[in-house]
């Protein structure tokens, strides 16, 4: 089975810290690599997606991917109250027909004024 | 918002009935998908679709039946409600197989069976 891992959390910073959110997924065919964001009582929504080795940076988010280590994260700078939520990872394996993601259990973040 | 909606938004019904959820999409996506989140547990694919009346079992497929009639509607049955598929559904639509391509997601349903 196809997994993708992320710490429950809550992970709390303080206003103005970075945060750093992660993810591992056990597929090594896995292609593509997306962050979400979900609200409490909200619908998830995409704020970054990355599919190359290194860094992809936009505005206040960057990610990270490692294939080697099957590993991804999803640094926010400059974190705000407004950041507080559940991010998910999700995960697009190669092949995939359907177009399938598979998503971790997410991870909530708490940011502190 | 992307032209997603989910139908009912809220709904209660008993043990042994028969449920159908409504995801309409205005954005002509071939992908359409039905996730259910739970705690504990993230969000698990139910069944997705591939194109009209195309359709495949996700993981957590038991005791629910999808239809896709027209490119944009694409429905969800709970055969015989059960307490255990008290949750909330999540439509989902993608638009190609291209790496960059994620969801977008509707507004959900939370269904309570009772």
């Amino acid at each position: 089975q196809k997994e993708v891992e992320q710490n429950s959390g809550p992970l709390s910073v303080p206003e103005g810290a970075i945060a750093s959110l992660n993810c591992t997924y056990s597929d090594r065919g896995s292609q593509s690599f997306f962050w979400y964001r979900q609200y409490s009582g909200k619908s998830p929504e995409l704020i970054m997606f990355i599919y190359s080795n290194g860094d992809k940076e936009d505005g206040r988010f960057t990610a990270q991917l490692n294939k080697a280590s099957q590993y991804v994260s999803l640094l926010i700078r400059d974190s705000q109250p407004s950041d507080s939520a559940t991010y998910l990872c999700a995960v697009k394996a190669s092949g995939n027909a359907g177009n399938m993601l598979t998503f971790g259990g997410g991870t909530r973040l708490m940011v502190k004024p | 918002d992307a032209g997603i909606t989910q139908s009912p938004r809220h709904k209660v019904t008993e043990t042994g009935t028969p449920v159908t959820l409504r995801c309409h999409q205005t954005e002509n996506h071939r992908y359409m998908y039905w996730y259910r989140q739970d705690p504990g547990h993230g969000l698990r694919l139910i069944h997705y679709s591939y194109g009209v009346k195309d359709t495949d079992k996700g993981e957590v497929s038991d005791g629910y039946s999808v239809s896709r009639s027209k490119t944009e509607d694409f429905l969800l049955t709970l055969e015989s409600a059960t307490s255990s598929q008290t949750s909330v559904y999540f439509c989902a639509i993608s638009a190609a197989t291209t790496v960059n391509y994620g969801y977008t997601f509707g507004s959900g349903t939370r269904l309570t069976v009772v």
